[in-house]
């Protein structure tokens, strides 16, 4: 079975400019996750979609960041304009409903952004 | 609420002596608790999991993890390193809240030594 596909894999810019990461899910996985990791530390929830409707954003910094899941596969991740702070490695995870109770996800390799 | 604390930020032990990466939960409810493993530049897998069946979990790669409620423990073990070990660990609990998000520690960085 295929992985969770994320691109681009590397992505280096210079703040206030944007950039978009993209995620396609497992096939058949309702719940999609993006994560920022930020050197050091462990994933933190950026927003979660449940299909095309999203679950939870509370972490999410809507003045620069937005995601969005047209029709409840592929997912993009924007930021508009870029932070210095922005530099982390953007994770994307998928579940299916049969492993909502385990909390097992599925993770894509992740873009790793540098703010210069 | 729940949390998690993993107590090392790093961990280094020679090839092929025993591991041993800590961690304590907080939680309200009988949890579920994960371990994944994220090589360099790879994403994060699923080492192993703890969902109230038996306390001694067996995982990928030869590790294991013992659910403690006692003392609120999850520690991940393995009873000897391979250099492929090398990575960093995310003990990891869910929340069970509507969205059954999960929280995750810090991390442990293991780092095997020749």
């Amino acid at each position: 079975e295929a992985g969770v596909a994320q691109s681009p894999r590397y992505k280096i810019i210079e703040k206030r400019q944007s950039v978009a990461f993209w995620c396609n899910p497992i096939s058949g996985h309702a719940t999609l996750y993006w994560y920022q990791q930020i050197l050091g530390q462990g994933p933190k929830l950026l927003i979660q979609f449940q299909n095309n409707g999203v679950v939870d954003d509370s972490q999410l910094p809507k003045d620069r960041f937005s995601a969005e899941r047209l029709k409840g596969v592929d997912s993009t991740l924007k930021i508009q304009p870029a932070k210095l702070e922005d530099s982390a490695v953007y994770l994307c995870a998928s579940r299916p409903p049969w492993r909502q109770l385990t909390g097992e996800l599925f993770f894509g390799e992740g873009s790793r952004l540098t703010v210069l | 609420a729940q949390s998690v604390t993993q107590l090392d930020s790093h961990v280094s032990v020679s090839e092929g002596t025993p591991v041993l990466l800590r961690c304590n939960y907080s939680s309200s409810y009988s949890p579920s608790l994960f371990w994944y493993v994220q090589h360099p530049n790879k994403g994060l897998q699923l080492l192993l999991k703890y969902t109230s069946a038996a306390t001694l979990v067996k995982g990928i790669n030869g590790f294991e993890a013992e659910f403690k409620k006692s003392e609120t423990s999850f520690h991940l073990t393995k009873p000897s390193a391979h250099m492929s070990d090398a990575a960093e660990y995310f003990c990891v609990v869910n929340s069970m809240d509507s969205n059954y998000q999960l929280i995750w520690g810090a991390g442990t960085k293991l780092i095997i030594k020749p």
